[in-house]
């Protein structure tokens, strides 16, 4: 059981377009998910923290426009990647937990590129 | 931002070793948590042990942690080639258990048969 669901995995794309990753929870219901960003051999940095039915909570340095968040349903979170640029190539990954006392459960993560 | 370091950045052993990796952190928590990477992928869940813990064992892993030090150290005993992973110590200071968690920077094991 909770099984969380990152797609695509992979995304090669051309520097201005905009890329939206999706998070899904399989078998439960997901109150808050969490998306991180991952450089090469570095640790997971968190992005933002998404609520069912609010807006999202961004961490500092984050660009709230550049990475918009959605989190329309207990099931299913996005980030979007607006005008992307090389800059924002990097591994990104969500973690989704239920209600009440569960762990965090992760995706398998999206490699992003743009050329 | 981080909350903590981890030792060693990467340790190499080979099978049937024990492999030790630590982790320190800042402030107080109330629960820390283990997690596994393998390469391109997601983290697992491995283990949590409450601020009131100081030991957990799950199968080959044991954990401790000593709050008086803010440390925790993850042990793996009898390693196995399939343990080849990145390791993670992850805090959660937030009153709610299973909170947002604060990565260290993560101890890169390789086990070799």
């Amino acid at each position: 059981g909770a099984v969380v669901s990152q797609h695509p995995s992979w995304v090669i794309c051309k520097s201005g377009t905009s890329v939206k990753i999706e998070c899904r929870s399989l078998d439960f219901q997901a109150t808050t998910m969490f998306w991180y960003r991952q450089f090469p051999k570095q640790s997971l940095m968190l992005m933002a923290t998404s609520n069912e039915g609010s807006k999202a909570t961004y961490e500092q340095g984050v660009e709230k426009d550049k990475f918009l968040i959605n989190h329309a349903s207990l099931t299913l979170s996005t980030l979007t990647v607006t005008s992307a640029h090389p800059e924002d190539s990097s591994f990104y990954i969500c973690s989704a937990r239920g209600t009440g006392r569960q762990p965090q459960h992760f995706g398998d993560g999206t490699r992003l590129s743009i050329l | 931002s981080q909350q903590g370091e981890e030792d060693p950045q990467a340790l190499s052993i080979q099978e049937g070793e024990n492999a030790t990796m630590n982790c320190s952190y800042k402030t107080s928590i109330n629960n820390l948590q283990w997690y596994r990477q393998n390469s391109g992928r997601g983290l697992v869940h491995l283990i949590l042990i409450r601020s009131n813990e100081r030991e957990k064992h799950s199968g080959r892993l044991r954990v401790t942690l000593d709050t008086s030090k803010k440390s925790s150290s993850l042990l793996i005993t009898a390693s196995r080639a399939a343990d080849t992973a990145s390791y993670f110590c992850a805090t959660d200071a937030t009153t709610d258990s299973w909170g947002k968690l604060q990565f260290g920077a993560g101890t890169q094991v390789v086990v070799t048969p």
